[in-house]
């Protein structure tokens, strides 16, 4: 079984700041994925950035950084540079090499505030 | 639009009365996947679909629920004789095959459909 944790619940940042989200992980799988998601107030699901278990270097898109430690089984988000949009929800999810198809699992998500 | 369509975005409905909630993948997605979502909390998986197939259900209550994904038409997530404990958002998200651990293949979600029985 596959399990994500996410331990902040809410948390405020500065404009102009950087923020980490932190994102634990737990599966016995040898070759697995990780997202991590954005949602908005609106309520849709934006895809953000990806990290394969093999990938050596951290993924990177834009303002977003995956700071990747396989040994740790942590994969957290880092945001540069926060804008007052990057007020949301943000989830961190997994696909194991066991799951049926892209099913992923979710972790319970952390509330971001940007402050002016 | 080529994104995951889904409708209605809000229902409400009374204890006991059916909910039907229908999602249309990106054009040339096979592949869907319904999430159902509490509030405050993150998405949980409920079952995933390719045309005319459940592959896998293990997320969905054994009593109730129901999701058919037919070879015309969009997929159908139905709740029977709803109750309270239903209300939810309710995400489908599709994907254009079944791609390994190895692959990116991040899914793409609609807005969700929002459900309140009152």
């Amino acid at each position: 079984a596959q399990k994500i944790t996410q331990t902040q619940p809410g948390m405020f940042v500065q404009e102009k700041e950087a923020v980490t989200l932190d994102c634990t992980y737990d599966t016995s799988d040898q070759s697995y994925g990780l997202f991590w998601y954005k949602q908005p107030s609106s309520g849709e699901m934006i895809f953000l950035i990806y990290q394969g278990s093999y990938d050596e270097q951290n993924a990177t898109e834009g303002r977003y950084s995956l700071n990747f430690q396989k040994a740790r089984k942590s994969a957290n988000l880092v945001i540069s540079a926060s804008q007052l949009g990057d007020s949301a929800m943000y989830f961190c999810a997994m696909r194991g090499a066991q799951a049926a198809g892209n099913k992923l699992t979710f972790g319970g998500g952390t509330r971001v505030l940007v402050k002016p | 639009n080529a994104g995951v369509m889904q409708n209605p975005r809000h229902l409400v409905r009374r204890r006991g009365q059916e909910a039907r909630l229908r999602c249309s993948p990106m054009k040339g997605h096979s592949h869907v996947y319904w999430y159902r979502q509490l509030p405050e909390e993150g998405l949980k998986f409920m079952v995933y679909l390719q045309k005319e197939n459940i592959i896998d259900e293990s997320g969905m209550p054994k009593e109730r629920f129901s999701a058919e994904f037919p070879k015309e038409g969009p997929s159908i997530l139905r709740i029977q004789q709803v109750v309270r404990g239903d209300s939810a958002a309710y995400f489908c998200a599709s994907s254009p095959n079944a791609l390994g651990a190895t692959n990116t293949g991040e899914l793409f979600f609609g807005e969700g459909s929002r459900l309140t029985v009152l």
